[in-house]
């Protein structure tokens, strides 16, 4: 059983710029969330994607979007990054079903000065 | 809206003691409740999860949680700490419906001393 992958495992970025960040599901799971943890933080729920299409969605600005794939990979993009976008991304797959647990990989860290 | 309460943001303990992480859920139906743990730099992996039934839930690694319905709790417990349960501890409440969104707690940071 293939886990959750994610890459980069580190990223710096500037202020302004533009980001993608990649995530493989693990094998037979269909839904896909993304989570933002800043330091010291609990993970802050960003979306979750389920059938290729955006299905949830938390307290983030349009600046934040994703995409999922046919293979339920999926990327979440930041446009016009700002410091406060430093934190470590998390992503989750898991099945349809409210009561699957979520599987993380171990996350993308993300800096922008 | 679901929230999550943790309200140890440290605890020490020392290895071979006994602990309880405390956590309170605020929630309008029947949660979906969960224990996550993060070692630095990693992701999380589940401890364990309640959806219904018994309302004590065993983990892995010995970790059990209890079920509270009444005190809208769900505590984790684990009766002997090993030096390798340092780590940061996280629950999280879950809905049912719609989509599948899961609120996490600000986490309780586990130190164990020898």
């Amino acid at each position: 059983e293939t886990g959750v992958t994610q890459s980069p495992t580190h990223l710096i970025k500037t202020r302004g710029q533009q980001v993608t960040l990649r995530c493989s599901s693990q094998s037979g799971h269909n839904t896909v969330s993304w989570y933002q943890q800043a330091l010291g933080q609990g993970p802050q729920f960003i979306f979750q994607y389920y059938r290729e299409e955006e299905n949830g969605r938390g307290n983030f600005p349009p600046r934040f979007s994703g995409l999922q794939f046919p293979n339920y990979s999926s990327e979440l993009n930041v446009n016009a990054l700002e410091l406060d976008d430093s934190a470590l991304y998390l992503c989750a797959s898991s099945l349809e079903q409210g009561n699957s647990p979520l599987h993380f990989g171990n996350g993308t860290r993300l800096t922008v000065t | 809206a679901q929230s999550v309460t943790q309200p140890d943001i440290h605890i020490t303990v020392s290895e071979g003691a006994s602990l309880e992480l405390r956590c309170n859920y605020s929630y309008g139906a029947t949660p979906y409740l969960f224990w996550y743990v993060q070692s630095p730099g990693q992701g999380l992996q589940l401890l364990l999860k309640y959806f219904s039934g018994d309302t004590l839930v065993q983990g892995i690694k010995g970790f059990e949680a209890e079920f509270k319905r009444s005190q809208s709790s769900f505590n984790l417990r684990k009766p002997s700490v090993h030096w390798s349960d340092a780590a940061e501890y996280f629950c999280a409440v879950g809905a049912s419906g719609g989509y599948q969104k899961v609120t996490f707690g600000t986490g309780t940071k586990l130190q164990v001393i020898p």
